[in-house]
């Protein structure tokens, strides 16, 4: 089956940057999802990482050990905009959907 | 121009009562998905369908029956609804069933009295 673990909550201030935390286990690893829900409004993408390293995109970076089952995401120049849900997410063991973690509450203050 | 549609976007019903929600996605993809959200955020697969097959039917009541008459709508049917229904109900779609290019819905925020 599939386990994923990250942090609920988390507060950071503007113009911080803030490293969310995802630890998982899986059989058949397809990638690592990182998703985007502000309150009241669905899921948007943010990152996909298959291979280890680093993917920057804009403000926001995420990484991947594959061998650690480990992701982090990382938000640089907080903006108020950004306080919102921040979900890992991996394949199912068939690879036929994706399984989501509890998700993190990211609370930025100004 | 929405890409993945469900209506409603809420609905208020009492315990007992059998419900519809519907979806639709414009996207041309071949998998849909029903998840469910309960009040402390914990997104949870209910069931996949990929061109009107099912593919995934996890642990749900059978009280849940999913429908797809194409492979651009997948309807949610609940009968007998209990007051651990209540939750948002978020239809997603995706080119293949990888997982990969999830559009989610905007959800239908259900709640049973």
């Amino acid at each position: 089956g599939q386990n994923i673990d990250q942090p609920t909550e988390m507060t950071a201030t503007e113009g911080a940057i803030v490293q969310i935390n995802c630890t998982y286990q899986t059989s058949g690893f397809n990638g690592l999802f990182w998703y985007q829900q502000h309150a009241g409004e669905a899921p948007t993408f943010l990152s996909y990482n298959v291979l280890d390293g680093l993917e920057e995109k804009g403000r926001f970076s995420s990484f991947l050990s594959r061998s650690k089952g480990y992701s982090y995401l990382l938000l640089k120049e907080l903006q108020m905009k950004d306080s919102a849900s921040y979900l890992c997410a991996v394949s199912n063991q068939a690879g036929t959907a994706l399984i989501f973690g509890k998700g993190t509450t990211l609370s930025v203050s100004s | 121009d929405t890409a993945v549609s469900q209506t409603p976007k809420y609905l208020v019903t009492q315990m007992g009562n059998d419900k519809s929600i519907k979806c639709e996605q414009n996207l041309g993809h071949d998998t849909m998905y029903w998840y469910k959200q309960d009040s402390k955020k914990f997104l949870k697969i209910m069931f996949s369908y990929n061109n009107k097959e099912l593919i995934i039917n996890e642990t749900v009541p059978n009280r849940f029956s999913p429908k797809s008459p194409d492979k651009a709508h997948l309807n949610l049917h609940i009968n007998s609804l209990e007051l651990g229904d209540s939750a948002v109900y978020f239809c997603a779609s995706s080119q293949g069933a990888g997982g990969f290019g999830y559009t989610f819905g905007s959800g239908t925020r259900l709640t049973v009295v």
